[in-house]
């Protein structure tokens, strides 16, 4: 069973404006991390932001913030004012149990930003 | 402070040559990982290494790919003999003991003809 499922089809977003990209996931461990990475055209994998399962909080990092919805198991990015430089693919991934730090990602959301 | 640096970016050989890739983790890093991405997946984990002892290698194909990390800090990954289904980017990670966040480097794209 796929771990973190990602089924949004491409994406374009005009400038200045807000975009959410879904991200659901699956698992019976009560300690959880979930983490959101930019990977741009040049191929690197940017880490964006990292919400703990007992976060008792939405993490937020700039114009970046994470929806965790633990009931309904999701865990949206919602990047705020985006700018061209946001043109990427975006990866959710998730880190199961503790000091196990095997990450399994999702097949990505490719989000493009037009002026 | 510098990234994690692999090389080289790009390599294309013939099916069947051997190829090896490099990575330097981030300084202070203790752990360290190999990732494979098909084109249009995500990243899937090769092996993981806690200083020089690889503590995850469940995912790599023992039968022609090898990794080591000598001294605990850089990292090989070799295949021999590669195959046209090894035609990937290979990216490596690494995080500092007990913090969840893995920092990836520029990858490697392999070409295998």
């Amino acid at each position: 069973a796929q771990k973190i499922t990602q089924t949004q089809p491409g994406m374009f977003v005009q400038e200045k404006e807000a975009v959410t990209l879904d991200c659901t996931y699956d698992t019976s461990d009560p300690s959880y991390g979930l983490f959101w990475y930019k990977q741009p055209s040049s191929g690197e994998m940017i880490f964006l932001i990292y919400q703990g399962s007992y976060d008792q909080q939405n993490a937020t990092e700039g114009r970046y913030s994470l929806n965790f919805q633990k009931a309904r198991k999701s865990a949206n990015l919602v990047i705020s004012a985006s700018q061209l430089g946001d043109s990427a693919m975006y990866f959710c991934a998730m880190r199961e149990g503790d000091g196990n730090n095997r990450l399994a990602f999702g097949k990505g959301n490719q989000v493009v930003v037009i002026p | 402070e510098a990234g994690v640096v692999q090389s080289p970016r790009y390599k294309i050989i013939e099916k069947k040559q051997p190829v090896a890739f490099w990575c330097n983790p981030i300084s202070g890093h203790n752990t360290l990982y190999w990732y494979l991405q098909n084109l249009g997946q995500g990243p899937e984990l090769l092996i993981r290494y806690e200083n020089e002892e690889a503590v995850d290698d469940s995912q790599l194909p023992k039968d022609r790919f090898s990794a080591e990390r000598l001294k605990g800090v850089d990292s090989t990954l070799k295949i021999q003999p590669a195959e046209l289904g090894d035609s990937a980017v290979y990216l490596c990670a690494s995080s500092l003991e007990g913090v969840d966040t893995q920092y990836f480097g520029p990858g490697t794209r392999l070409t295998v003809l």
